[in-house]
């Protein structure tokens, strides 16, 4: 079974510029979640969402937004983008919303992110 | 506001010494504490989840405990082999996960 897949890759960008992150979940997951990790830290997380409605937000700026799509496949968009937000974006899925109690239908599976570099 | 942290400095051993990493955390009280690998430009992989009720968790050659007293989770890998190089994550578990920044572990062979 495939699993959670991004794309792109990597990604160069100049400031100010405008960038789409996309992900697609493993198959009949209906959870997305998005996590930035800048060099030399752990995961942040930015959004969540969860049969297409947004169920979570992280301490991130209006720049930031995302979206999830019939087929559970999601976006993250970034505008005006500045130095600050170069690091590696990462997805998660999960059966349902990731939350607690914990269990096997909310566990969190990652895919391998896309490294956005902005000059 | 809730503060997770590991290791600042990268841990280095032998093969065949157990590593020890520490995760202490801070304002929160999480229900369940969960460890991932992560290798250099790839997503974190689940290792572990250690419950509060639950004062240790083996899988393998790796183990974690979790003192809910100190606010404090260790995870151990012995018999560490060169493979084992990464770096290791904590995580508390609500709606989303909240990471520490992780540490970085070298085995030397």
């Amino acid at each position: 079974d495939a699993g959670v897949t991004q794309s792109p890759t990597h990604l160069i960008k100049t400031r100010g510029q405008q960038v789409t992150l996309r992900c697609s979940p493993i198959s009949g997951h209906k959870s997305v979640s998005w996590y930035q990790q800048v060099l030399g830290q752990g995961p942040q997380f930015i959004f969540q969402y969860y049969e297409k409605e947004e169920r979570g937000r992280g301490n991130f700026p209006d720049r930031f937004s995302a979206r999830q799509f019939p087929n559970y496949s999601s976006e993250l968009n970034v505008n005006a983008l500045l130095l600050g937000d170069s690091a590696l974006y990462l997805c998660a899925s999960s059966l349902r919303l990731a939350g607690i109690p914990l269990s096997s239908y909310n566990e969190q599976f990652f895919g391998p992110g896309t490294r956005l570099t902005v000059l | 506001s809730q503060k997770i942290e590991q290791n600042s400095e990268a841990l280095n051993i032998q093969e065949g010494k157990t590593a020890t990493l520490t995760c202490n955390y801070t304002n929160y009280s999480p229900a369940y504490l969960q460890w991932y690998r992560q290798d250099p430009g790839r997503g974190p992989v689940f290792l572990l989840l250690i419950r509060e009720n639950e004062k240790e968790k083996r899988k393998e050659r790796l183990k974690v405990t979790f003192d809910t007293t100190l606010k404090q989770s260790l995870f151990h890998i012995t018999a560490s082999q060169p493979a084992d190089s990464a770096t290791y994550l904590c995580a508390f578990n609500d709606y989303k996960l909240s990471f520490g920044a992780g540490t970085t572990v070298t085995v030397r062979a």
